[in-house]
């Protein structure tokens, strides 16, 4: 029944570690994404990719490295964590479907992420 | 570039009052889409509605209704006769490049609505 499912709900774990989340839609769309939620709420695009091509890349540092075996996941890997890094990740995905009208982005769960 | 402004940071009502959350777009594109996500306290974030820009049509939803204006560039949102179930954070956003793979969402900073009994 779930659309858009992450692992794990709550992560925590030390500065310097590396961590990973994992993302999975059984919407059978074409595009998947991350955002980042700040603590005031901010939510902001980090990765797209559709047809598990990267798209978009919004200035993120490159110790952050989505990867996307197919096209119904989407992962995201963390190296070196650091303080700044705590927040809540969303996975979303949609179906790009020209020349039909534009389709939301429904959006997995998140992933709580305390770095200590 | 795009940008979504939401003035309103916290709302708080009581129960059965109407509410209105406000949102303000820039955009250069003239075809575009705009959104409304609530997330409520448990932290997911639902979708509620989209907007195409060339589609100025008021839409009513049970209690919600939601007004496009391009003239004034904004997409307000009016909850009737609120419930405490309608405490929650309220984005409004916008896409640019419909229906490609570059559409990203840009999102408005949010309005935390608090409904009291």
């Amino acid at each position: 029944d779930t659309a858009v499912s992450q692992t794990p709900k709550y992560l925590v774990t030390q500065m310097g570690n590396d961590k990973s989340i994992k993302c999975e839609q059984n919407l059978g769309h074409d595009t998947m994404y991350w955002y980042k939620q700040d603590s005031k709420k901010f939510l902001k695009i980090m990765f797209s990719y559709n047809n598990k091509e990267l798209i978009i890349n919004e200035t993120v540092p490159n110790r952050f490295s989505p990867k996307s075996p197919d096209k119904a996941h989407l992962n995201l890997h963390i190296n070196s964590l650091e303080l700044g890094d705590s927040a809540v990740y969303f996975c979303a995905s949609s179906l790009i479907d020209p020349p039909r009208a534009y389709n939301e982005q429904f959006f997995g769960p998140g992933t709580r992420l305390t770095v200590l | 570039a795009q940008k979504v402004t939401q003035a309103q940071t916290e709302i708080s009502v009581v129960e059965k009052e109407d509410v209105t959350l406000d949102c303000v777009y820039e955009t250069r594109d003239t075809t575009y889409y705009l959104f409304w996500y609530k997330q409520p306290p448990s932290g997911e974030l639902v979708f509620l509605i989209r907007r195409n820009s060339f589609d100025e049509q008021n839409e009513i939803s049970g209690r919600y209704s939601w007004n496009f204006q391009k003239s004034t560039s904004s997409f307000n949102f009016t909850i009737t006769a609120s419930q405490v179930v309608d405490s929650a954070v309220y984005f409004c956003a916008l896409s640019e490049a419909p229906g490609g793979a570059n559409s990203k969402l840009t999102f408005g900073k949010g309005i935390t609505l608090s409904v009291r009994p």
